[in-house]
């Protein structure tokens, strides 16, 4: 069967790094996605990989290794508003998305 | 910038009645998506549509169904609710088959009694 696995919750500290991880196990690979989703809210598409590597977007990077099945979505000085879930998402042989569970980061002041 | 949309954002069913979840996108994208967000759960796909005209089942389509009669139209019924059909419901919608950022709606939150 299909599986993404992430953490259900995480916890940091406003201005430290975090970093969240999305293992998966699925019947082909065409690409990683990671969404952010406030509480009562609709997902935001954050990054996208498909080749290994690190890919850098401001305060957020993400991470593949395809050959682990192993993502990372990194978060650098973190600010309340980053409070959200984050969602992996992997699209498969079908192009079809298989979604985690998410995780849920909770920031302290 | 309207994106998408979905109507209602709310609604309270009793078990065996019908209702009907419309989304609605202003960037002419192709490809539509209905998908349901359970608590503990990834999303999961109901029913998604390539195109006008077209509609095709997804992970969980039992009790539902769908309809692409419009390009930016993209219907979700359920013709006998269940209990176990309580959920937030999201549309999505993007350009085509090769681009991966989905547009999300605002979710529909059903309650069925």
């Amino acid at each position: 069967g299909q599986n993404i696995d992430q953490p259900t919750e995480m916890t940091a500290t406003e201005g430290a790094i975090v970093q969240i991880n999305c293992t998966y196990q699925t019947s082909g690979f065409n690409g990683l996605f990671w969404y952010q989703q406030h509480a009562g809210e609709a997902p935001t598409f954050l990054s996208y990989n498909v080749l290994d590597g690190l890919e850098e977007k401001g305060r957020f990077s993400s991470f593949l290794s395809r050959s682990k099945g192993y993502s990372y979505l990194l978060l650098k000085e973190l600010q309340m508003k980053d409070s959200a879930s984050y969602l992996c998402a992997v699209r498969d042989s079908n192009y079809q998305l298989i979604w985690g569970a998410g995780t849920k980061l909770i920031i302290k002041p | 910038n309207a994106g998408v949309t979905q109507t209602p954002k709310f609604r309270v069913l009793k078990t065996g009645q019908s209702m009907t979840l419309l989304c609605a996108q202003d960037m002419n994208h192709e490809y539509m998506y209905w998908y349901r967000q359970d608590p503990g759960m990834g999303l999961r796909l109901i029913h998604y549509s390539v195109g006008e005209g077209t509609t095709a089942k997804g992970e969980v389509p039992d009790g539902y169904n769908v309809s692409r009669l419009k390009k930016q139209n993209f219907l979700l019924g359920l013709e006998s609710a269940a209990p176990s059909q309580t959920s937030v419901y999201f549309c999505a919608s993007k350009t085509g088959a090769d681009t991966g950022e989905l547009f999300f709606g605002e979710g529909s939150r059903l309650t069925v009694l």
